[in-house]
């Protein structure tokens, strides 16, 4: 397996866009996960999916954001209108069942919001 | 609520020994795992601890007291590519929540 995949992997946007940014899970993991990671706030979870279903999005900051998991190959995360204080490296992880412990991170999507 | 309280960095010489200490606070616990991070890379597993005691693996050795609500990371024979970010992660059952992470610096 290739591990987890992001993309894009870096983003540059102008205030007020609309961003997504994309996930492919490892291949029968059921549990998916969006973090946000800057200097100030570290590694923040924001929305957590289990066999696809969101189950906890009480990070997801605002209205502004809105995540989606319509099969279990495949996630987005949207931004919009995006801002200046959005830029930040966003990691999609994903991690299988039966005990098994370790999440696994896609190497990151570094955006930034001019 | 939950939070996770970590030194935020700590500096080593090559060859020593370090210990990360991880004290968390959550509703619903099921382990406390450890990650891997570099600069500009993605972090990576290191350890799973959801037992009390010591879980050893090469020179990394994790730690877990439930009674405690604590934990550390034991890095042992310190080599220059240890250095990198460490974090915490409370396991509630599904849902993984980090730590602010340690940057240990590792100094020949």
């Amino acid at each position: 397996d290739a591990g987890v995949i992001q993309s894009p992997r870096h983003e540059v946007t102008e205030m007020g866009q609309e961003v997504t940014l994309r996930c492919k899970p490892i291949s029968g993991h059921n549990s998916l996960f969006w973090y946000r990671q800057t200097m100030m706030r570290g590694l923040e979870l924001l929305i957590y999916f289990n066999n696809n279903v969101p189950i906890d999005d009480s990070g997801m900051p605002e209205d502004r954001f809105s995540a989606k998991m319509p099969n279990a190959s495949f996630s987005t995360l949207k931004i919009q209108p995006s801002e200046p204080r959005d830029s930040a490296v966003y990691f999609c992880a994903s991690r299988g069942t039966g005990g098994n412990t370790e999440a696994f991170f896609g190497q990151g999507t570094r955006l930034t919001v001019v | 609520g939950q939070s996770l309280e970590q030194p935020s960095e700590v500096t080593a010489v090559e060859g020593a020994i370090v210990q990360i200490n991880c004290t968390y606070q959550t509703s619903g616990f099921y382990g406390l795992s450890w990650y891997q991070q570099h600069d500009g890379g993605a972090p990576t597993f290191l350890s799973y601890n959801a037992l009390d005691g010591l879980e050893e693996t090469g020179r990394f050795s994790s730690f877990l007291s439930r009674s405690d609500s604590y934990g550390y990371l034991l890095l042992q024979e310190l080599q220059m590519k240890d250095s990198a970010s460490y974090f915490c992660a409370v396991d509630q059952g599904g849902k993984l929540i980090f730590g602010q992470g340690t940057e240990l610096s590792v100094k020949p």
